[in-house]
């Protein structure tokens, strides 16, 4: 596609289920990284991917988020028993290269209620 | 703590006025951008600055990386209600490649 893509946009879910978010990259894009947003905040780094492996998960906040991406395309970002904290815009962004400008997707709002 | 320190946080300013937003660490990168983020949306990047020194001009809005490539500014000349949004500045450091920084970001109103 022409950028990246998230979905769902917004998902809204109780406290203690479990929710997954997509990232389709822009094609070709070797690079894939997650990032969380809170209220208008700076965003706090996650995960990054290069092709399907993730040489650093450093930003994961607890065991309770977990990402893979196959095929050196699609990423998902899976949070379980979520919490009212993990309130906020999840953003994924794709590069041609490790290091090189970013470009984001929309985002994904996720609310915990 | 945050690697790169952004100011102001907030700027309110009328139509037609200049502005300077700063983007300050004592970390060296090895890349700096700029984004626009509007609300709903994921941030828009402006540019990519990788030189000490380094200016680059889009439009009204002009970049530039600091010579110790610690820091970098943007100047918006004449400002539009359209110019509204958070700045966010990000970078890459020499030392690790897997990752943007990101300050925490300027919130810019330009009433009309």
């Amino acid at each position: 596609g022409a950028g990246v893509s998230q979905s769902p946009s917004n998902k809204v879910t109780e406290k203690g289920k479990d929710v997954e978010l997509r990232c389709d990259p822009i094609s070709g894009h070797t690079a894939l990284y997650w990032y969380r947003q809170s209220l208008g905040q700076g965003l706090e780094f996650l995960i990054y991917f290069q092709g399907n492996s993730a040489p650093d998960k450093s930003g994961l906040p607890s065991d309770r988020f977990s990402a893979e991406r196959t095929g050196g395309s699609v990423s998902t970002l899976t949070i379980q028993r979520t919490q009212q904290e993990d309130s906020a815009v999840y953003l994924c962004a794709s590069s041609l290269a490790q290091g090189v400008e970013a470009f984001f997707g929309q985002g994904t709002r996720l609310t915990v209620v | 703590t945050q690697l790169l320190e952004q100011s102001p946080q907030f700027l309110s300013i009328q139509e037609g006025e200049n502005l300077t937003v700063y983007c300050n660490s004592s970390s060296v990168f090895s890349s700096l951008q700029w984004y626009r983020q509007e609300p709903g949306e994921g941030p828009v990047l402006l540019v990519t600055v990788v030189t000490g020194g380094e200016v680059k001009k889009l439009k009204r809005l002009t970049f530039q990386f600091g010579d110790a490539r610690k820091d970098s500014s943007l100047h918006i000349t004449a400002a539009q209600p359209g110019d509204t949004g958070l700045y966010l500045c990000a970078g890459i450091t020499g030392d690790n490649f897997n990752k943007f920084y990101f300050g925490s970001g300027t919130k810019l109103n330009v009433k009309p």
